[in-house]
């Protein structure tokens, strides 16, 4: 079993939807999530960071973590095409503060 | 002016040959990253550099070799190419990820064998 695991799509929505996204993890002791979004033929930029369990919100995106069932989730509102890209999941622990283990990502398509 | 860039973008090359692929950042970061992600997307973490010093180094074949002349800088070179080499190859750079801090990529160096 991966430590991280991340259904990779495609997932294909109108303009307009509710996009959810999830990450499953095996390992308690992470504490760092993050989300990275990734335009084709680019490299992946930070996107949402959230520290233990909780929800943060920035405009249109929502991260949540539910560390009791090891299930992190991106939300994304009033989908836009330009949201179109691979969503990553991404995470570690203090003791291993410089290892991020990853997703395998998402392919969203937001089609107009 | 880009924080981390890499070059050459683009890289296509016989089996058996060597090649470099060269990296710098002027964030003023302290740590950078080599990582590969393949074909499926996902990425996988090869190297890490904390003012040159070497601080992960996963499970690579030793025909992959980093430097890092100073902090800004983080090269790869790869002996003896296999099929299996061919990926994208990305640097990265930050300041510490103690407290989940942030990854700042380049734009990738596509590698080809054929």
């Amino acid at each position: 079993q991966k430590e991280v695991e991340q259904d990779p799509g495609p997932l294909s929505v109108p303009e307009g939807a509710i996009v959810s996204l999830n990450c499953t993890y095996s390992n308690s002791a992470f504490q760092y999530f993050m989300w990275y979004r990734q335009y084709s033929r680019k490299g992946p930029e930070l996107l949402m960071y959230t520290y233990s369990s909780g929800n943060k919100e920035d405009g249109r995106f929502t991260a949540q973590v539910d560390k009791s069932s090891k299930y992190i989730s991106l939300f994304i509102r009033d989908s836009q095409p330009s949201d179109s890209a691979t969503y990553l999941c991404a995470m570690n622990n203090a003791g291993n503060n410089r290892k991020l283990i990853w997703g395998l990502g998402t392919s969203l398509a937001v089609n107009p | 002016d880009t924080a981390v860039s890499q070059t050459p973008k683009y890289l296509v090359t016989q089996m058996g040959n060597d090649k470099s692929i060269k990296c710098e950042q002027n964030l003023g970061h302290d740590t950078m990253y080599w990582y590969k992600q393949d074909s499926k997307k996902f990425l996988k973490i090869m190297f890490s550099y904390n003012n040159k010093e070497l601080i992960i180094n996963e499970t690579v074949p030793n025909r992959f070799s980093p430097k890092s002349p100073d902090k800004a800088h983080l090269n790869l070179h790869i002996n003896s190419l296999e099929l299996g080499d061919s990926a994208v190859y990305f640097c990265a750079s930050s300041q510490d990820l103690g407290v989940g801090g942030e990854l700042f990529f380049g734009e990738g160096s596509r590698l080809t064998v054929l």
